[in-house]
């Protein structure tokens, strides 16, 4: 199973906009549109909150987006706000045999 | 409203079998595909296993051969058999499913499984 790299931690001001890295290779995010986002509080279960890329459930603020470059996915949050500093991980699905990767993780403190 | 909660969880030693439990309400475990997920102390998300809704299986290598997903219809209600247990199998057990797309649209609040002698 191939391995995601994420920076281990970002940060920013309230109301500034910060960009969060998913590095994979050509043959996983290179390759596919399976890529998910997901928000972690510490001691909470995660939350997804994008999918497909750049796809945000429903109820998931637009402060939050998702892109992708070749072999890298990003997540994007604008107008930062305190309630924003947790930990963050990208995510894709491989369907040979199925299974999915997670990122190392990225903490997100809010200055 | 969909609710997922975990339970089972404990401290077991090296090489003990443990069952953990994810009993769902507001859905049916079998309407769509079903993942435990896991998260050792102080690190990252893992991927354990996942069940489809037409029954199929599939695991992580770290996890094969030791761990069975299975399911209860009739009680509504996620398995994870774990064998043969390792001190790195020490982590906060998520059961999740999938419904928007290959993703984890919805977590239980995880149970602690803690191996060691």
């Amino acid at each position: 199973q191939s391995a995601l790299t994420q920076p281990a931690s970002v940060s920013g001001s309230p109301g500034q906009s910060i960009t969060i890295s998913c590095t994979g290779t050509s043959s996983d995010i290179g390759n596919v549109y399976f890529v998910s986002w997901y928000q972690q509080y510490p001691g909470k279960a995660p939350k997804l909150m994008i999918y497909d890329v750049l796809q945000r459930p429903s109820g998931v603020s637009n402060r939050f987006s998702g892109s992708k470059s070749g072999n890298t996915a990003s997540l994007t949050i604008s107008g930062l706000q305190a309630e924003d500093e947790a930990d963050y991980y990208c995510s894709i699905y491989n369907d040979r045999p199925p299974s999915w990767v997670f990122g190392g993780g990225t903490k997100l403190t809010v200055l | 409203e969909v609710q997922l909660v975990e339970s089972g969880g404990g401290l077991i030693q090296p090489g003990g079998s443990l069952r953990l439990f994810c009993a769902v309400s507001g859905f049916t475990v079998s309407s769509t595909f079903m993942s435990w997920v896991r998260q050792a102390p102080g690190k990252g998300l893992e991927w354990v296993s996942v069940m489809y809704s037409g029954g199929s299986t599939y695991y992580a290598d770290s996890v094969k051969g030791r761990f069975t997903i299975s399911r209860d219809n009739s009680k509504n209600t996620l398995y994870l058999q774990m064998n043969s247990l390792r001190a790195e199998d020490t982590a906060v057990y998520y059961c999740a499913r999938g419904v928007t797309a290959l993703v984890f649209d919805d977590w239980g609040q995880g149970t602690l499984v803690t191996v060691s002698s």
